[in-house]
């Protein structure tokens, strides 16, 4: 297992197109995290799930965002209808849980919409 | 959530010791410090964690005082490949990272 795996790394699409981005975490993480990061800031948390529950969601995932897990095992994000403020990297985390405290973090979606 | 102050840039030259001290005066009690390191593009990379006193790995040591209320973490003899920015967390096993801006780390050859 060579750590968390996202797909694509690069998107570029037009606005109002839909994307999905998706992330392989580490296989016996149960917990997945999915960030996003603005260029000079840090990552800003979107949600998480614990197995295939959805646990937490911030108010920085509008309805426009979707994120799925299902079977507890990959996870995907989609962005309907993009806005140009959508454009940013997209990151996504998993981690064991109790046992760890610390998230192994994938190296990102990197989305720009024109 | 424990909030964080760290600098918000720090430069050093290759060779020297390079100390980043970051402040979380109300950490909760089953906080851990733990710092990443983050390189253009790539995603956020696990340093070190502690809960008290000193903890050395291959990479570096983080000190914490006995009232936790800050953390130094130091970089011996730096390189220009430790150019990123580091990143001050406290974290438990119940609560999501919450990221502030990070100190952005300069190495000068």
């Amino acid at each position: 297992d060579t750590g968390v795996s996202q797909d694509p790394r690069h998107k570029i699409t037009k606005r109002g197109q839909n994307v999905t981005f998706r992330c392989d975490p580490i296989s016996e993480h149960n917990r997945l995290y999915w960030y996003r990061q603005t260029l000079g800031q840090g990552p800003e948390f979107l949600t998480y799930f614990q197995n295939e529950a959805q646990l937490e969601k911030s108010r920085l995932l509008s309805d426009r965002f979707s994120a799925e897990r299902p079977k507890g095992s990959f996870s995907t994000l989609e962005i309907q209808r993009t806005e140009q403020g959508d454009s940013a990297m997209y990151l996504c985390a998993s981690s064991s849980g109790p046992r760890f405290y610390g998230y192994t973090f994938g190296s990102g979606t990197r989305l720009t919409v024109v | 959530l424990a909030k964080t102050t760290q600098p918000i840039s720090m430069d050093s030259y290759e060779g020297q010791e390079v100390n980043i001290t970051c402040s979380h005066n109300n950490i909760a009690t089953n906080d851990y410090i733990t710092w990443y390191q983050q390189f253009p593009s790539q995603g956020p990379r696990f340093i070190i964690q502690g809960y008290k006193t000193k903890v050395t790995n291959e990479v570096a040591s983080l000190f914490i005082p006995a009232d936790r209320k800050s953390s130094t973490l130091s970089l011996p003899r730096v390189s220009l490949s430790d150019t990123a920015v580091y990143y001050c967390l406290p974290m438990n096993r119940d609560d999501k990272i919450i990221f502030g801006k990070g100190t952005r780390l300069h190495i000068l050859p």
